[in-house]
């Protein structure tokens, strides 16, 4: 059973262009997280999805970040006009059941080191 | 009061030491509770659930203190091994189900 997928693991961008990462969940994982990791930081909550529904994305940035989950296929963070704040690890997270069910931990894919010029 | 607080240490202990950590969380409503472990920036795994009696699984035991709302992790006989940044993490409750992370304790056993 293929773990959390994430790629690429390292993308390098330079600034102004788009960063588009992936996230494959664990087969029968419906619920994925999307978190943010600076250097010498702890992870930050973007966003929470389910299958073509955005559930919360109070952690994301209004403008530039934008998420998706669709029904076929990985889900996507993508980056527009990245700057150079926006270089970090980028970590995504599934589980079967919504955080707070009876099956919640979190499993976690090895993350994309974004990389702005 | 932030969310959640860590010492971000580190703690550099000898092999065989004991080591503590707490976590301290301000939202009286949370529930569910964990640590994990994340090593040189790879990804965090689950290491172990924290439940209100309290609960161990080998050289680890976790404890939870609602009333004074912090949890802890004793790493006893420490090896080399267990050198890693270790993470709390909990769901604020309260409608929210978002799993929230501290900031992480570096842990350094050397010889």
């Amino acid at each position: 059973n293929a773990g959390v997928m994430q790629n690429p693991r390292h993308l390098v961008r330079r600034r102004g262009q788009e960063a588009r990462l992936r996230c494959s969940p664990m087969k029968g994982h419906s619920h994925v997280y999307w978190y943010r990791q600076l250097p010498e930081e702890g992870l930050k909550f973007m966003v929470y999805l389910q299958k073509e529904n955005i559930i919360d994305e109070s952690g994301m940035p209004k403008e530039r970040f934008s998420a998706e989950f669709p029904k076929e296929g990985p889900s996507i963070l993508r980056i527009q006009q990245v700057v150079r704040g926006d270089s970090a690890a980028y970590f995504c997270a599934s589980s079967p059941d919504a955080a707070g069910g009876t099956n919640e931990k979190l499993f976690f894919g090895s993350g994309t080191q974004l990389s702005v010029l | 009061r932030k969310e959640v607080e860590q010492d971000p240490g580190p703690f550099n202990v000898p092999e065989g030491a004991t080591v503590a950590f707490n976590c301290t969380y301000s939202n009286s409503a949370s529930q569910s509770f964990f640590w994990y472990r994340q090593d040189c920036r790879k990804e965090p795994k689950l290491l172990m659930s924290v439940y209100s009696s309290g609960n161990e699984d080998g050289r680890f035991t976790a404890q939870l203190n609602r009333a004074s709302q912090y949890i802890s992790l004793l790493i006893r006989d420490s090896k080399l091994s267990d050198s890693a940044t270790y993470l709390c993490v909990f769901l604020p409750g309260g409608g929210s189900y978002i799993p929230t992370f501290g900031r992480g304790t570096s842990l350094i056993v050397h010889p």
